[in-house]
């Protein structure tokens, strides 16, 4: 296992198109997770699976956004009718779900997608 | 939204010096995080405090927590050229006894040694 992989590394899309990134965790992690960076910021939740059950959304996502994880292996980011301000680094990240439901251990993040949006 | 606060915001310093970054966080947590980010790049996740702990090292890393202040701190001993970097403090915040189950980010330190 080479760690979590993000698809693809760099989207330039033109405002008002779809996008959609792959992201394929490392496999005996159950948890998987979706970022949003901006520059100068730290990541920015966005929502997050356990196995397949999508446990969280942030408020801050609007309804052009949609995540799904299959079968609970790899997950989808789409986003539709994409705006200037959707351009970010969007990153997944992985991890075991510690008792009592904790984060137990670190995240191993993908190396991201960077998004253009012109 | 941001959780942690790291101060400073950026920090230079000399090879083989010591660089410590600072994070204050709000709410109760049942654990805190830090990760290294080199440009462009995924975190890499460096060392995890947890909250009944106030002090762990790893190689030249040592972190220490004060649930009391709500802060924590990051120490590099002698760094290198390659520690330049972004760092951010992450919390496992907790309300009633539960875990949120996420982690939240502060806004980071930009750490540049120089040779």
């Amino acid at each position: 296992d080479t760690g979590v992989s993000q698809n693809p590394r760099h989207k330039i899309t033109k405002r008002g198109q779809n996008v959609t990134f792959r992201c394929d965790p490392i496999s005996e992690h159950n948890r998987l997770y979706w970022y949003r960076q901006t520059l100068g910021q730290g990541p920015e939740f966005l929502t997050y699976f356990q196995n397949e059950a999508q446990l969280e959304k942030s408020r801050l996502l609007s309804d052009r956004f949609s995540a799904e994880r299959p079968k609970g292996s790899f997950s989808t980011l789409e986003i539709q009718r994409t705006e200037q301000g959707d351009s970010a680094m969007y990153l997944c990240a992985s991890s075991t779900i510690g008792v009592g439901d904790k984060v137990s251990d670190g995240y191993t993040f993908g190396s991201g997608t960077r998004l253009t949006v012109v | 939204s941001q959780q942690g606060e790291e101060d400073p915001q950026a920090l230079s310093i000399q090879e083989g010096e010591n660089a410590t970054m600072n994070c204050s966080y709000k709410t109760s947590i049942n654990n805190l995080q830090w990760y290294r980010q080199n440009s462009g790049r995924g975190l890499v996740h460096l060392i995890l405090i947890r909250s009944n702990e106030r002090e762990k090292h790893s190689g030249r890393l040592r972190v220490t927590l004060d649930t009391s202040k709500k802060s924590s701190s990051l120490l590099i001993t002698a760094s290198r050229a390659a520690d330049t970097a972004s760092y951010f403090c992450a919390t496992d915040e907790r309300a009633g006894g539960t875990s949120y189950g996420k982690l939240t980010f502060g806004q980071g330190t930009i750490l540049t040694v120089h040779p």
